[in-house]
């Protein structure tokens, strides 16, 4: 089953309107969660969450985990058409002594002027 | 400074043919990754490469195979390729065999293979 599951799987919004994305995972041992964001083809690094309750900001998103719920949101205020993407989650799931960066699906976030 | 790059960028072939895609770290990292991304879906690990071995495995066949050189550098080899290996092929590069707490995988561009 999936062990990273991200919701909305798409959603359509208009120009300055605010959105918040949903990781949620199953994992022992956790290490970090991270979000990335893909526009085209190369998905690019947007936070690396640790710790719980420590919000990450970063311009307009901002990003916090809860590790005892087990989930972590990724905020976008004021969108603009810019942020239209693909945004992924992954989380490292522990496999032979090692951890293997787990993708979601992603959330598919099409912004309209 | 050079980021990952991976080619070839965009490649068609038939079915039963074999591929390979490579890619080239960024600067100073060790450790290579490979992901496949069908259309609509989130990347599925494949294989991570470091100190040219393959450290760990997804839910792949036998047909998905690798390498890395000593300058860090990987290959993706698939044989008898099948309609469904159409998809865009990540590679991902990380340092110090990446443990899931020491900073990002950098991305390529990813090389989009048609299989027809």
């Amino acid at each position: 089953e999936d062990k990273v599951v991200q919701s909305p799987l798409s959603l359509v919004v208009h120009e300055g309107d605010t959105v918040t994305l949903n990781c949620s995972y199953e994992v022992t041992n956790f290490r970090s969660l991270l979000w990335y964001k893909q526009e085209k083809k190369a998905p690019t690094f947007l936070f690396m969450l640790t710790s719980s309750g420590i919000e990450k900001k970063s311009g307009r998103l901002s990003s916090i985990l809860d590790k005892k719920e087990l989930f972590s949101i990724l905020n976008i205020t004021a969108t603009q058409t810019g942020d239209s993407a693909v945004y992924l989650c992954a989380v490292p799931l522990p496999s032979g002594g090692s951890y293997i960066p787990t993708f979601g699906r992603g959330t598919s976030l099409i912004v309209h002027p | 400074d050079a980021g990952v790059t991976q080619s070839p960028t965009h490649l068609i072939k038939t079915r039963g043919q074999q591929v390979t895609l490579r890619c080239s770290p960024k600067s100073g990292h060790d450790t290579v990754s490979w992901y496949q991304q069908a259309l609509g879906q989130g990347p599925q690990f494949i294989f991570q490469y470091y100190e040219e071995e393959e450290r760990q495995r997804g839910n792949f066949p036998d047909r998905f195979s690798g390498h890395q050189f000593p300058n860090y550098s990987s290959e993706l080899n698939v044989n008898a390729l099948l309609l469904g290996d159409s998809a865009l092929y990540l590679c991902a590069s990380s340092f110090l065999y990446w443990q899931g707490d020491t900073g990002e995988l950098f991305f390529g561009e990813g090389s989009r293979l048609t299989v027809l």
